[in-house]
């Protein structure tokens, strides 16, 4: 079965406090991972797709990784502007149209 | 540009009412889907459809029906609501297999 698995679940970090959040996969196939940004309240907000391992993409602070079995978010310098909750899903191969989601993690920035 | 675009925003059922679902998307994408949204289990598929004319069922269809009306319009139906699928549900469509998916605001439903 495939699963999604993010950690931490949250992370409060100082602005300016560098850290990675973290989404660990097993699917039959991967088609593609995303990272979405979602505010309270709000849909998800598409961020990054990664296709294959040892790419990366990069988005004013945000730096998305792609390893064989993971992937990491990495947030350089952040604002308070930056809090939200980061959600990864991984597609699988074959055609199939299914994303399967991680449960987030719920970053929060202190000024 | 409007992308997904869901109506109700929030509604509230009593338990064994009925109500549907409005989402239309003006990206010409050919793919569309219903998730929901629990806290603690994260967006979960409901009923998908790749094409025109085309539905299938997500991890947790059980309690819906789903109308893929035209290329723009994906509606989901709650027969005989209950307090289990008070939920906030999503809308989103995208190009196909491998292609991103966008969402829409969400819709906040009660079932009381």
């Amino acid at each position: 079965e495939d699963q999604v698995t993010q950690s931490p679940e949250a992370l409060r970090l100082q602005e300016g406090e560098s850290s990675s959040l973290n989404c660990s996969y097993t699917v039959s196939g991967l088609r593609g991972l995303f990272w979405y940004r979602q505010d309270p309240g709000k849909g998800p907000e598409f961020l990054f797709t990664l296709y294959s391992a040892g790419e990366e993409k990069e988005k004013e602070r945000l730096k998305a990784t792609l390893t064989k079995k993971e992937s990491f978010l990495h947030i350089t310098a952040p604002k308070p502007e930056d809090s939200a909750t980061y959600l990864c899903a991984v597609g699988e191969g074959g055609g199939s149209e299914k994303l399967v989601f991680g449960k987030g993690t719920k970053l929060t920035v202190n000024p | 540009n409007a992308g997904v675009t869901q109506t109700p925003k929030f509604q509230v059922l009593k338990t064994g009412q009925s109500m549907t679902l409005q989402c239309a998307q003006d990206m010409n994408h050919n793919s569309m889907y219903w998730y929901r949204q629990d806290p603690g289990m994260g967006l979960r598929l409901i009923y998908y459809s790749a094409s025109e004319g085309t539905t299938d069922k997500g991890e947790v269809p059980n309690g819906y029906n789903v109308s893929r009306l035209n290329k723009r319009e994906f509606s989901l139906r709650l027969e005989s609501a209950a307090p289990s699928q008070t939920s906030v549900y999503f809308c989103a469509s995208s190009g196909g297999s491998g292609n991103t998916i966008y969402f829409g605001e969400g819709s906040w439903l009660t079932v009381v």
